[in-house]
């Protein structure tokens, strides 16, 4: 079965601060996907990367940047220069069938982060 | 692209009423819908999953003749809350993905119906 773990419940930061949401997961699949998602007040995820297991190239997209590690199981990600608008439930999940369009996800608990001013 | 509306976003019923919510794909075709449950400080909890054209496939602690799809195109499916109680109160979010192309093996979410049942 597969799982997802982001041991950070909550993360509390001031602005411009970089922070680092973790995420761990379990598959017993060699080819599986991986996904953040933001999920702002308003309650809409925001899709914000996928990540095939076969890619472990880390990825930067302005103040976002991604570190897979397949070694340690982990797919984390770091806001760097957090600002206010960064604050949101933030999700890591997992999809292992690859051949299935919009395969069914397993979400991590989510980790609620606050930038403070 | 990957557009997913939801209708209604709030909906406020009386117990024992029964609450439609449809999920639309604005400029894609889903050909697979997921609907999803949300509790308060909670994490998104699949209901079922539905292929356009056949029955939904429902999660196990999920009531299927409570909670009604039907994903009768590839742009729309409906979740039917039935005879709903205060219990039922949540956010239900729904997503679609599409076969091919880029939006592969990516869901993209709706914005989410929230319900209240008095």
């Amino acid at each position: 079965a597969q799982k997802v773990t982001q041991a950070q419940t909550e993360i509390s930061v001031v602005e411009k601060e970089d922070v680092t949401l973790d995420c761990v997961y379990e598959t017993r699949d060699t080819t599986y996907y991986l996904f953040w998602y933001k999920q702002p007040p308003s309650g809409e995820l925001v899709f914000l990367i996928r990540r095939n297991s076969f890619d472990e190239q880390n990825e930067i997209s302005g103040r976002y940047s991604w570190n897979f590690q397949k070694s340690t199981s982990s797919f984390n990600f770091t806001i760097t220069a957090s600002q206010v608008v960064d604050s949101a439930v933030y999700f890591c999940a997992l999809s292992e069938d690859e051949e299935t369009s919009g395969s069914r996800l397993t979400f991590g608990e989510g980790t609620q982060l606050t930038v403070n001013p | 692209g990957a557009v997913v509306s939801q209708h209604p976003s709030w909906v406020i019923c009386k117990s024992g009423t029964s609450v439609k919510i449809e999920c639309r794909s604005l400029d894609f075709q889903a050909t697979t819908m997921f609907w999803y449950r949300q509790f308060p400080k909670q994490s998104l909890m699949l209901m079922a999953t539905s292929n356009e054209g056949s029955k939904a496939t429902y999660e196990q602690g999920v009531e299927k003749d409570k909670f009604l799809i039907n994903h009768a195109s590839l742009t729309l499916s409906t979740l039917t809350v039935t005879s709903a109680h205060p219990e039922d109160s949540s956010f239900y979010i729904c997503s679609g993905g599409a076969s091919g192309g880029p939006l592969q093996e990516t869901q993209y979410f709706g914005p989410g119906t929230r319900l209240l049942v008095l």
